[in-house]
Formats: C-alpha cells, sequence, structure tokens
C-alpha cells in the first residue's frame, strides 16, 4: 500500500462544478502539500497545510490530521482548471516527501 | 531571477556516460530538493539539502547518483554510467525557513538516455 493514496485518479468535470479531491496518508507528517501540474509539466505549490482549512480563490484546502486525510476542492470549475494535482507529504522527522499518484482532473466547457 | 532556474532544459546522452544537472535555488532559501518523474509516473523524491547538507540520501535510486550543494546556494544533481531507466524530468525545488514551508519548483530537466 502506497503511502499517500489520492481519489480518484481521473476526473471529467463540467464547467461551474464543484471539485473535490481525497488524499489519505498512513506515515507521521509534519505538512502536506498540493500541488499542480499543468500538460507543460510545470508544478506550483498549492497549498501547505499543517492543520486547519486554507482558502486561496476558488481553491480550499482542508486537512484532518487525526484522520489523516486532506481534500481539496475547487468551487466554480474551470476549463484552465484542468491539470494534475498531486497530494504530498513531508514525513515527520525527516524532511523527505511522499507523492500521490496524482489526479487527472478534466473541465470540460 | 524570481524563480528556481534549472539547466540544461533539456539533456540527450547516451548509455554509460555522465551527466550534470544544475539547480539555482530561489535567494536566500536554505531548503533545496530534487526530485524525479519518469515518463507516466509519479513524482519520486530523491535528496533534500538544508544548507549544504544533506542529511538523508536513502531516495537517491544508486550509487550512480550523487548531489552537492556549495555556497548554500547551487546544486548538482550527478549521474554517472547513466543508464536508459534514468530517463526522466529531474526537478528542483527550493523553500525558505523554516523546514516544511511551501517549496517553489523549477522548470525541470528533461534527461534522454539513449
Amino acid at each position: 500500500k502506497n503511502e499517500v493514496e489520492q481519489s480518484p485518479q481521473n476526473l471529467t468535470a463540467q464547467e461551474g462544478e464543484f471539485i473535490t479531491i481525497n488524499c489519505s496518508y498512513s506515515v507521521g507528517i509534519s505538512a502536506l502539500h498540493w500541488l499542480q501540474q499543468h500538460p507543460g509539466g510545470g508544478i506550483v505549490s498549492l497549498f501547505m497545510l499543517s492543520s486547519g482549512k486554507k482558502k486561496h480563490g476558488r481553491l480550499i484546502a482542508t486537512i484532518n490530521i487525526q484522520e489523516k486525510h486532506s481534500s481539496l476542492h475547487i468551487t466554480a470549475s474551470h476549463p484552465r482548471d484542468s491539470a494534475v494535482y498531486i497530494c504530498a507529504v513531508l514525513r515527520g522527522g525527516n524532511n523527505d516527501m511522499r507523492f500521490g499518484a496524482g489526479t487527472r482532473l478534466t473541465v470540460k466547457p | 531571477g524570481a524563480g528556481v532556474s534549472q539547466s540544461p532544459s533539456n539533456k540527450v546522452t547516451e548509455k554509460g556516460k555522465d551527466v550534470e544537472l544544475r539547480c539555482d535555488p530561489i535567494s536566500g532559501h536554505t531548503a533545496l530538493y530534487w526530485y524525479r518523474q519518469s515518463l507516466g509516473q509519479g513524482l519520486e523524491f530523491l535528496i533534500y539539502f538544508q544548507g549544504n547538507s544533506a542529511p538523508d540520501k536513502s531516495g537517491l535510486p544508486s550509487d550512480r547518483f550523487s548531489a552537492e550543494r556549495t555556497g548554500g546556494s547551487v546544486s548538482t544533481l550527478t549521474i554517472q554510467r547513466t543508464q536508459q531507466e534514468d530517463s526522466a524530468v529531474y526537478l528542483c525545488a527550493s523553500s525558505p525557513p523554516p523546514p516544511g514551508t511551501t517549496q517553489y519548483f523549477g522548470p525541470g530537466t528533461r534527461l534522454t538516455v539513449l
């Protein structure tokens, strides 16, 4: 079993829909990152969380440390949100990262 | 520059040759990370530097891989006697102190081993 599991692997939505991507992890962590990778390959860090909830524009990320679970939500999705979203955890006690396999999101106009 | 830069952007080499990949982090960022993304695969952690020190090198795939960082800034990832399975995009990221803060990714170096 991977240390970081994401679901779904692939997600297709219509423009305007509310999107949720889930991430579960099995190791102790000091922080969790949500990353966005566009088709050209560039990676952007969206959020870094160690507790609670963060919001940036239409993006919301939450984390439940007790349940070892995080979610990334996109409200009013748009075709430009189409990308691979990657959950990554910074392991507690180390500074190495473990990555989920990514969720490929396609938002259709 | 404003962001993390990596060079070269593309590298094609023959099996058995050595290659050196370079990462210039954002000025003032004390932490530097190297990752690898093979074609169609997820991201894989290779090594982390805090300053010039790499506390844990266990993520490096084999002893053909080495990395160093000098002056708390530029880092080089060296792959000796390259193999076809080394073909991947090698990504560098840096972050400011303290550890665990947001990482800023470079554009990557696409390595192709023929």
